[in-house]
């Protein structure tokens, strides 16, 4: 079954710091991997889209990374600022059901002063 | 650009009541989703329409209904609530249904099913 698991389920970390979030996954073969930020009460916006040839992509403090060996893709995130605080989700698009995407239930991020 | 906007906000139902939940989007998009989140589940997609005039089932269709109204609006229909529907809808829209084309969410619709 494709599935897409993340880890940690939730995290604190202190304004400032580095942290990274994990996502396995089982969906193959995958057209591309996704990382949304979901704000409490508000709809996921992207931060990043991987086709499987990718191995990194960037957005400002955001760098994701994908092994498609290991299937597996993490996201960091540097120099937190309190506005990171969010719901990080990792989301694959089926190669043959590219409209279909499986989503992760996310990792829970607080960023504390 | 408003970008995705869905009505109502919240909404509290009672057990065999209907409504239709409503999205639009300005971004000229081609595909459109319908997508529902609950506690400690991800993202589950019920309906899709990858063109204008056209709908398909997702992971989760059933006691829903969608209709295409335009290239604008995709409408969600509960004709018969369910307590299990109690949940928090997500309208979505893309540039088209293309593998790497990027998802546009809107801010949700919370409907609570008494």
């Amino acid at each position: 079954k494709n599935q897409v698991e993340q880890s940690p389920q939730s995290l604190i970390i202190l304004e400032g710091k580095n942290c990274t979030l994990q996502c396995n996954y089982t969906v193959s073969p995958f057209s591309n991997l996704r990382w949304y930020k979901q704000d409490t009460g508000r709809g996921p916006v992207s931060l990043t889209i991987m086709t499987f040839s990718e191995n990194t992509k960037s957005n400002g403090r955001y760098t994701a990374t994908l092994d498609a060996d290991t299937k597996q893709s993490s996201l960091h995130i540097t120099a937190s600022q309190l506005s990171d605080s969010a719901s990080y989700i990792c989301v694959v698009s089926p190669y043959s059901a590219t409209n279909k995407l499986i989503f992760g239930t996310g990792t829970l991020l607080a960023v504390q002063p | 650009n408003a970008g995705v906007t869905q009505t109502p906000k919240f909404q509290v139902l009672k057990t065999g009541q209907s409504m239709t939940l409503q999205c639009a989007q300005d971004m000229n998009h081609n595909s459109m989703y319908w997508y529902r989140q609950d506690p400690g589940m991800g993202l589950r997609l019920i309906y899709y329409s990858a063109s204008e005039g056209t709908t398909d089932k997702g992971e989760v269709p059933n006691g829903y209904n969608v209709s295409r109204l335009n290239k604008r609006e995709f409408s969600l229909r509960l004709e018969s609530a369910a307590p299990s529907q109690t949940s928090v809808y997500f309208c979505a829209s893309s540039e088209t249904s293309g593998r790497h084309y990027e998802q546009y969410f809107g801010p949700g619709t919370r409907l609570t099913v008494t």
